[in-house]
């Protein structure tokens, strides 16, 4: 079964450090890799989208990267600021025949002062 | 321009009731999608619609139907609502549908209904 699984579950980190926050997929054949960033009480945003054969993206102070061979994505926040709290989910879309978007439960990050 | 909208923003029902949710996007895109949300799980889809004129299940259509209205709105109606229902509902919409092969379309969401059983 194609899954898609973020480690850690949650994490605390002092503003203006750094965190990296990772995702391993089952899903093979994959077409695109997604992060998601969700404030609480809010809808998903975009952050990157990676092609099969782009290996990192950047968005600002987020860069994701990934590694097709191992099927892992990290995404990692520099200089974290107390608005990248929140939850951020990866979501793997599979290529071929009826395709959806197959998303992980995400990390929820705490960024404290 | 206000992107992916959704009503109501709270809902509270009793077992056996019916509602339908709202969504409406103003950005002229042909795909709109149904998902819920639930705590400690990703987001699963219930029901997209890849044009106008089409809609097809997700992943948990059960105790769903759609109808997608015009190309603008697209809107999510449970007949009879069982506490199970009780969950986040999100719509979204993008460009094309997200499915197809090597499609890297942006998918935007919508605030969410915050629905409840009892």
């Amino acid at each position: 079964k194609n899954q898609v699984e973020q480690s850690p579950q949650s994490l605390i980190i002092l503003e203006g450090k750094n965190c990296t926050l990772q995702c391993n997929y089952t899903v093979s054949p994959f077409s695109n890799l997604r992060w998601y960033k969700q404030d609480t009480g809010r809808g998903p945003v975009s952050l990157t989208i990676m092609t099969f054969s782009e290996n990192t993206k950047s968005n600002g102070r987020y860069t994701a990267t990934l590694d097709a061979d191992t099927k892992q994505s990290s995404l990692h926040i520099t200089a974290s600021q107390l608005s990248d709290s929140a939850s951020y989910i990866c979501v793997v879309s599979p290529s071929g025949g009826y395709n959806k978007l197959i998303f992980g439960a995400g990390t929820r990050l705490a960024v404290h002062p | 321009n206000a992107g992916v909208t959704q009503t109501p923003k709270f809902q509270v029902l009793k077992t056996g009731q019916s509602m339908t949710l709202q969504c409406a996007q103003d950005m002229n895109h042909n795909s709109m999608y149904w998902y819920r949300q639930d705590p400690g799980m990703g987001l699963r889809l219930i029901y997209y619609s890849a044009s106008e004129g089409t809609t097809d299940k997700g992943e948990v259509p059960n105790g769903y139907n759609v109808s997608r209205l015009n190309k603008r709105e697209f809107s999510l109606r449970l007949e009879s609502a069982a506490p199970s229902q009780t969950s986040v509902y999100f719509c979204a919409s993008s460009e094309s549908w997200v499915g197809s092969f090597q499609s890297s379309y942006e998918q935007y969401f919508g605030p969410g209904t915050r629905l409840t059983v009892t």
